[in-house]
């Protein structure tokens, strides 16, 4: 059972356009990551978010938690090539400080 | 600063045999956790250790066990090798346990089962 369900699962867009991924559960998260993840190479932490609500941005990068913690989007406004990669959110469940918890990823193509 | 690394980058073993996988891990850092990305997947977490403890373990069987040495270097053991356990092994070491610190990733051993 997949605690955190990533949609799309496959995306593949030309380079300027905007795109959402989104990451639900039905558990509470404590808090929230998104990475990046290009082929060869770990996982590479973009962001945290920690309070239900919570809107942070990374240049063209938007994420969002839900006010109930327990979903979370990332927005990339006019995608570049450079923005190709394995999109995955992670959390840790409400009182799992340990064991982060990954979703089944995005795969991002932006095509020139 | 050197990041975190690991040791095979690739591995190829047959089914019933036994493979152990090293990560150094970040200067600094005590804590390191160890996950199994199978392809097409997210990373799923095996178990964590913290100054040479293990505190904290997913949904996997005792053939998948671990150490971590005194400079907080890890190796994961995996015994009686199944077809399945072919995946990419990542390892990430933090600063200490708990999740307001940040989990930096090594780039991965490649596993394949024959």
């Amino acid at each position: 059972t997949q605690l955190l369900k990533q949609s799309p699962q496959f995306l593949s867009i030309q380079e300027g356009e905007n795109l959402t991924v989104y990451c639900n559960s039905s558990s509470v998260f404590s808090s929230l990551q998104w990475y990046r993840q290009e082929p060869g190479e770990g996982p590479v932490l973009l962001v945290t978010v920690v309070t239900g609500g919570e809107v942070k941005k990374l240049k063209r990068l938007t994420f969002q938690f839900g006010d109930a913690r327990k979903d979370s989007s990332l927005h990339i406004t006019a995608a570049q090539t450079g923005d190709t990669g394995l999109y995955l959110c992670a959390g840790y469940i409400s009182g799992s400080a340990r064991q982060l918890t990954f979703g089944s990823g995005t795969q991002l193509t932006v095509l020139p | 600063e050197t990041g975190v690394t690991q040791s095979p980058t690739h591995l190829i073993k047959t089914r019933g045999q036994q493979v152990t996988l090293r990560c150094s891990s970040q200067s600094g850092h005590n804590t390191v956790s160890w996950y199994q990305q199978a392809l097409g997947q997210g990373p799923q977490f095996i178990f964590q250790y913290y100054r040479e403890e293990e505190n904290g373990r997913g949904n996997f069987p005792p053939r998948f066990s671990g150490l971590q040495f005194p400079n907080y270097s890890s190796e994961l053991n995996v015994n009686a090798l199944e077809l399945d356990d072919s995946a990419l092994y990542l390892c990430a070491s933090s600063q200490a346990q708990g999740s307001v610190n940040e989990q930096f990733f090594g780039p991965g051993t490649r596993l394949t089962v024959l």
